[in-house]
């Protein structure tokens, strides 16, 4: 099974300042046929279901606003939020999903 | 519009079978995957398993194989994921999904509480 670990487990940002989270995987989930990487990222507010971000590493889902950036291929990716919101306030978890599926183990994100 | 809408809240003792369902709408419940992630209390997410409807191809996390079966009936478009018998380690919030891999969409949960 894929490993998928997360840093920090948290990180305290002032507003409009910038939030990066870094994902890693144990074995590369770029697919060299489409060179696609499988890994996605998700938003999880406290009592709610979590909210898909990012696909395919960098792909944002419909109506995610463009402050929420994905980068990275292979083993190693970037969740970027630009200009923090104090709506932003959750926790993010990366996801791969080249074999079955793994989430990481979640960072949570609050305001400084 | 598209929607999950799953089972509610259950409360059961330990050994006891459960059955959850997650019915969908608004799209083409057969042509997505679609998924259960457990989320114990205070704890992050784990994908425990996935099933396409369409020909019912299922596929299990190693940590969940044996432990739970995921099902699906189209004919109602509604997936299931059951045990046989509970343990209190699974009280968790139990929440489907669907999308092509990844999660486009989730339903609301369902807490299932295993208490004697």
């Amino acid at each position: 099974d894929i490993v998928m670990t997360q840093s920090p487990d948290s990180l305290a940002v002032s507003l409009g300042e910038t939030a990066t989270i870094n994902c890693k995987s144990s074995q590369s989930v770029l697919y060299s046929s489409n060179n696609k990487n499988y890994l996605a990222w998700y938003q999880q507010k406290p009592g709610r279901p979590p909210k898909l971000l990012i696909y395919w590493a960098s792909t944002r889902a419909s109506g995610v606003p463009d402050r929420f950036s994905g980068s990275g291929s292979g083993t190693d990716f970037t969740l970027t939020i630009s200009s923090l919101q104090a709506e932003d306030v959750a926790v993010y978890y990366c996801q791969q999903y080249y074999t079955t599926g793994t989430f990481g183990q979640g960072t949570k994100v609050e305001i400084k | 519009e598209v929607q999950l809408v799953q089972s509610g809240a259950e409360v059961k003792k330990p050994g006891e079978p459960l059955k959850i369902s997650c019915k969908g709408s608004g799209y083409s419940f057969t042509s997505y995957w679609i998924g259960w992630v457990r989320q114990m209390p205070g704890k992050g997410l784990e994908w425990m398993g996935i099933i396409y409807p369409g020909d019912s191809d299922t596929k299990y996390s190693p940590s969940f194989q044996g432990q739970v079966t995921i099902s699906a009936d189209k004919s109602i478009s509604t997936a299931y994921l059951q045990w046989s018998s509970l343990k209190a380690s699974d009280t968790a919030i139990y929440y489907c999904a669907f999308g092509e891999l990844y999660f486009d969409y989730w339903g609301q949960g369902t807490l299932v509480t295993v208490s004697s």
